[in-house]
């Protein structure tokens, strides 16, 4: 079974500054993936960015990059620059083989201008 | 790009209705999913489907089936609508590969209100 864990229910940060969202997680598999998501307040679900579980780089998207610590079973994002769209809530998610996806309970992001 | 397409952005439904969500995906995704989502629950699993005719229970499945007969199609069936139903439900479709299942893909919603 797999469980994913946001502990931090809301966050805001300054326009153009860096604000880093926790997540952890819990599997028995050797294989899998991890995701964050964004959905906006038009509810739209969309990827923000994905990573493998057997890759050791950190993955990078623009101005959102992991801190993946796979020992730790840690995996955070980080947003760098923060523009006002990206206030959203955050959600971190994970599958495995079973291509189950389990989500976080999530976090709100608001971006001051 | 993908587009997963649910059939109702608002529904309001009476106490004790059978309720029909439906969901189509256009990218031959073997994956699909339906979840509720609940203000500070997060998103919780209530069915997904492998393959057609494929289905497993998640999280919560209790008050709900799901029907699964073509590839593309997956629908949510509240069999008797209760008031503790009513949520957000989002539906969600995935490609499956060799090492697991990738990314999700999600419809837009359905706000159902169960009165």
């Amino acid at each position: 079974a797999q469980t994913v864990t946001q502990s931090q229910p809301e966050m805001s940060v300054q326009e153009a500054e860096t604000v880093t969202l926790s997540c952890t997680y819990d599997t028995s598999e050797n294989n899998y993936y991890l995701f964050w998501y964004k959905q906006p307040p038009s509810r739209q679900m969309i990827l923000v960015i994905r990573q493998e579980a057997y890759k050791q780089q950190n993955a990078t998207e623009n101005r959102f990059s992991v801190n993946f610590q796979k020992a730790a079973k840690s995996f955070s994002l980080k947003i760098s620059d923060s523009q006002l769209g990206d206030t959203a809530m955050y959600f971190c998610a994970s599958t495995g083989a079973n291509s189950k996806l389990t989500f976080g309970k999530g976090i709100t992001l608001s971006v001051r201008p | 790009d993908v587009k997963v397409t649910q059939s109702s952005r608002y529904l309001v439904k009476r106490t004790g209705e059978k309720v029909f969500l439906e969901c189509v995906q256009d990218m031959d995704h073997e994956n699909m999913f339906w979840y509720r989502q609940d203000p500070g629950l997060g998103l919780r699993l209530i069915y997904f489907s492998y393959d057609v005719k494929m289905k497993e229970k998640g999280d919560i499945p209790e008050g709900y089936s799901v029907s699964r007969e073509k590839k593309e199609r997956f629908s949510l069936i509240l069999e008797s609508a209760s008031t503790n139903q009513t949520s957000m439900y989002l539906c969600a479709s995935s490609l499956m590969r060799r090492m697991g299942a990738t990314e999700a893909f999600f419809g837009q919603g359905t706000r159902l209100t169960v009165v």
